[in-house]
C-alpha cells in the first residue's frame, strides 16, 4: 500500500521559531510537493521537487524553504514562523509519467501563536 | 479571472440523489482533468482523471470534460453518506506538470 507520511499531525509553535515539517514517501517517486490548505483559498503550492537536490518555487514560496537530500524525504522549513503561516500543510508525491496522480499525506495542522 | 473556478458549496443532498459537481477553467492548455476526494482530517486522494475531452465512468461516478466550454463535471449516482467529503477538481497541461486545483466543494449526503 502506497504511503506518504508526515512527521506530525498537529504542531504548535511560537512566532519567530524555526519550524521543520518532514515528509517521507515509500513509493520511490521522483516528484514531491508541499501545499498549504486554507478555508476559502483551497490548496496552494508552496514548493516542489522533481529530483533529489532539486527544488522549484510554487505559487506562494515566500517565507518558506525546502530541502531534499534523499529521494524519499522532502522537508519544508519555516525560517521564522509567523501567525499568517497557521495552516494545514500537505505533502504529496507522484511519478513523473503520472504527474496527474498525486499521493497525499494526512497533513500537519500548524498553529503559530 | 482565476485559472480554475469551483463553487465551494456547501452542497447537501439526500441519500440516493444524483450529485453534480462542476469546475470551469480559463487555461486552454490544460489536458489532464482530475477529481480528488478529501475526507475530513485526511489528505486528498485521486478519484478519477480524464485526458483531453470526453466522459469516463467508474461505478457510480462519471467525469465529463467539455473543452470547448472549458467546463468539467463529476456526477455521482445513487449518492451514499460515505460520499460526504470535499471534492476538488485539478488540472494540468501535461503528465509531469504541477496541478492547478479548484477550491473544493463540500458535499454532505444525508441518510
Amino acid at each position: 500500500d502506497v504511503k506518504v507520511t508526515q512527521s506530525s499531525r498537529y504542531l504548535v509553535k511560537r512566532t519567530g521559531e524555526k519550524v521543520f515539517l518532514e515528509c517521507v514517501q515509500d513509493m520511490d517517486h521522483e516528484n514531491m510537493f508541499w501545499y498549504r490548505q486554507d478555508p476559502g483559498l483551497g490548496l496552494r503550492l508552496i514548493y516542489f521537487s522533481y529530483d533529489v537536490k532539486m527544488k522549484e518555487k510554487g505559487d506562494i514560496p515566500e517565507g518558506y524553504s525546502v530541502s531534499r537530500e534523499k529521494k524519499e524525504r522532502f522537508s519544508l522549513i519555516l525560517e521564522s514562523a509567523s501567525t499568517n503561516q497557521t495552516s494545514m500543510y500537505l505533502c504529496a508525491s507522484s511519478r513523473p509519467d503520472r504527474g496527474h496522480e498525486q499521493y497525499f499525506g494526512p497533513g500537519t495542522r500548524l498553529t503559530v501563536t | 479571472q482565476k485559472e480554475v473556478e469551483q463553487d465551494p458549496g456547501p452542497l447537501s443532498v439526500p441519500e440516493g440523489a444524483i450529485v453534480s459537481l462542476n469546475c470551469t477553467y480559463s487555461n486552454s492548455a490544460f489536458q489532464y482533468f482530475m477529481w480528488y476526494r478529501q475526507y475530513s482530517r485526511k489528505g486528498p486522494e485521486l478519484l478519477m482523471y480524464t485526458y483531453s475531452s470526453g466522459n469516463k465512468e467508474d461505478g457510480r461516478f462519471t467525469a465529463q470534460v467539455d473543452k470547448s466550454s472549458k467546463y468539467i463535471s463529476l456526477f455521482i449516482r445513487d449518492s451514499q453518506p460515505s460520499d460526504s467529503a470535499t471534492y476538488l477538481c485539478a488540472m494540468s497541461p501535461g503528465s509531469n506538470y504541477k496541478l492547478t486545483f479548484g477550491k473544493g466543494t463540500l458535499l454532505t449526503v444525508n441518510p
